[in-house]
């Protein structure tokens, strides 16, 4: 079946560009995560989404960075300003299960990831 | 709050030599960990995944970790390398919610013919 997908693969953006990576996840995945991962290291959380609801975001880095789920399904990472710091690539990663009474078994299935480039 | 250490960065080995990731967590509950790997250009795929049953796990392509608690590891090993493995691979834990995954800086591996 399809797996999570993000558009566009990759992206270069001038200095002060707004930016906007869109994540498709598996179909009826409830729960959507997005990642930040530079060159050389691993990923770093950002943001989580149960349904259309954003229920931490306290790896964002800064204001510019926003994200949104509207309907439950799609969603899209916004970076206003785009600085040269902002490189890296994106990742989205989608999960089946809800987080139940502190049992947390999941599995979390990544896309391809979004490379961006601000020059 | 919890962390990651992969402890090493670079692995290389030759091919049908065996395998050895090193991986040290640390966590204030009982956590959740993972192996993943990252093949160039492809994404972060699921090796393994330990979640409180038997201590010992096995994934796939042949690979397999042992959770030690009281070393708080998680080492990941394969008996014989293939060409194929050469990619990055990440140590994982989750938190405790079981909504953020925390990684390690990644061991990059590359195998000799």
């Amino acid at each position: 079946g399809a797996g999570v997908s993000q558009s566009p693969r990759y992206k270069v953006a001038k200095r002060g560009q707004d930016v906007a990576l869109r994540c498709d996840p598996i179909s009826g995945h409830v729960s959507l995560f997005w990642y930040q991962q530079a060159l050389g290291q691993g990923p770093e959380f950002l943001t989580y989404f149960q349904n259309e609801a954003q229920l931490d975001k306290s790896g964002l880095p800064s204001d510019r960075f926003f994200a949104e789920r509207p309907e439950g399904s799609v969603s899209t990472l916004k970076i206003q300003r785009t600085q040269q710091e902002d490189s890296a690539v994106y990742l989205c990663a989608s999960s089946l299960e809800r987080i139940k009474g502190g049992d947390s078994r999941y599995e979390q299935y990544f896309g391809p990831g979004t490379r961006l480039t601000v020059t | 709050a919890q962390s990651v250490t992969q402890l090493d960065s670079h692995v290389s080995v030759s091919e049908g030599t065996p395998v050895l990731l090193r991986c040290n967590y640390s966590s204030s509950y009982s956590p959740s960990l993972f192996w993943y790997v990252q093949h160039p250009n492809k994404g972060l795929q699921l090796l393994l995944k330990y979640t409180s049953a038997a201590t010992l796990v096995k994934g796939i392509n042949g690979f397999e970790a042992e959770f030690k608690k009281s070393e708080t590891s998680f080492h990941l090993t394969k008996p014989s390398a293939h060409m194929s493995d050469a990619a990055e691979y990440f140590c994982v834990v989750s938190g405790l919610a079981g909504n953020k995954l925390t990684f390690g800086g990644g061991t990059r591996v590359l195998v000799k013919p």
